[in-house]
C-alpha cells in the first residue's frame, strides 16, 4: 500500500544535542509537510516543500531545518533541541497545492504519516 | 485570515448514542473544511472534506458533516457512536487564496469518549 512512513516513532535526545526525523512516501507526492503537535494541541504547519521549493512558514523557529534530497525522503532537523521542542512531529504529502484535479473540488487532500514522538532529556 | 473553533475539548457519549462535535470557522473567502481523526500516537485520518456544492458530506466509518455558511459551522455527526470511535477530531480550514491553496488551519480538537 502506498503510504507515509516515519522513522523513528519515538526518539529520545538530550537538550542541545542535534536529532534528525525522517519522512519517506510511495506515493509519489509533490509536497512534504512538517508540524509540530504538542500535547493536547492541534497541528502547528512548521514548513513544506513542494517540490524542491522550501516554504517556511514565518513563525518557524531556526532552530528547525528541513532537508528533501529527493522526492521520496524529506527529513526535519532539530539543531539544538530544547524541552520546549518536545512534541509529536507529523509528516504530511499532498499530491500538489492548488486547486485543480484533486477530486470533487479541486483540493488536494493530506495524507499523514504516523508520527515522530520526540522526548528532550 | 482563517481560523477554527471547535466547542467542547472533551466529548463523552454512550455507545450507541449521537456523536455531535462542533467546529466554527472563519474565513475571510470561501473555506475549504475538512475533518481529521486522531488515534492515540497515530498520524491524523482524513475523515470527510467539504470543498464546494453539496453542503451535506458522508465521510469514512458513518460520520456526516454539513456547511452552513449561514451559521460558520461545519458540526460532524454520527447517529450511533461506537467504541471504536473513541479518538481525537480535528477540524480543519483551507482557503483558496488566488497564489496558492491556503495551508490547513487546525482546530484545538475535540477527544471523544465513548462509554459501554
Amino acid at each position: 500500500d502506498a503510504m507515509v512512513i516515519q522513522n523513528p516513532r519515538y526518539q529520545v535526545t538530550q537538550f542541545g544535542k542535534p536529532v534528525t526525523l525522517s519522512c519517506s512516501q510511495t506515493l509519489n507526492h509533490n509536497v512534504m509537510y512538517w508540524y509540530q503537535q504538542k500535547s493536547s494541541q492541534a497541528p502547528k504547519l512548521l514548513f513544506h516543500y513542494y517540490d524542491k521549493d522550501f516554504n517556511n512558514e514565518a513563525d518557524t523557529p531556526d532552530n528547525f531545518q528541513s532537508r528533501r534530497p529527493n522526492t521520496s525522503f524529506c527529513f526535519l532537523d532539530i539543531r539544538s533541541p530544547g524541552l520546549g521542542d518536545a512534541a509529536m512531529y507529523l509528516c504530511a504529502t499532498s499530491r500538489d497545492t492548488g486547486l485543480g484535479s484533486g477530486g470533487p473540488g479541486g483540493i488536494y487532500e493530506q495524507y499523514f504519516g504516523p508520527g515522530t514522538r520526540l522526548t528532550v532529556t | 485570515a482563517q481560523s477554527v473553533t471547535q466547542l467542547g475539548s472533551h466529548v463523552s457519549v454512550s455507545e450507541g448514542a449521537l456523536v455531535l462535535l462542533r467546529c466554527n470557522y472563519s474565513s475571510s473567502v470561501p473555506p475549504y473544511l475538512f475533518w481529521y481523526v486522531q488515534y492515540p500516537n497515530q498520524g491524523l485520518q482524513l475523515l470527510l472534506k467539504y470543498t464546494t456544492g453539496a453542503t451535506l458530506v458522508k465521510g469514512i466509518n458513518g460520520f456526516e458533516a454539513e456547511f452552513k455558511k449561514s451559521e460558520t459551522s461545519f458540526h460532524l455527526t454520527k447517529p450511533s457512536a461506537h467504541m471504536s470511535d473513541a479518538a481525537e477530531y480535528f477540524c480543519a480550514v483551507s482557503a483558496w487564496m488566488g497564489g496558492s491553496q491556503g495551508n490547513l488551519i487546525f482546530g484545538k480538537g475535540t477527544k471523544l469518549s465513548v462509554k459501554p
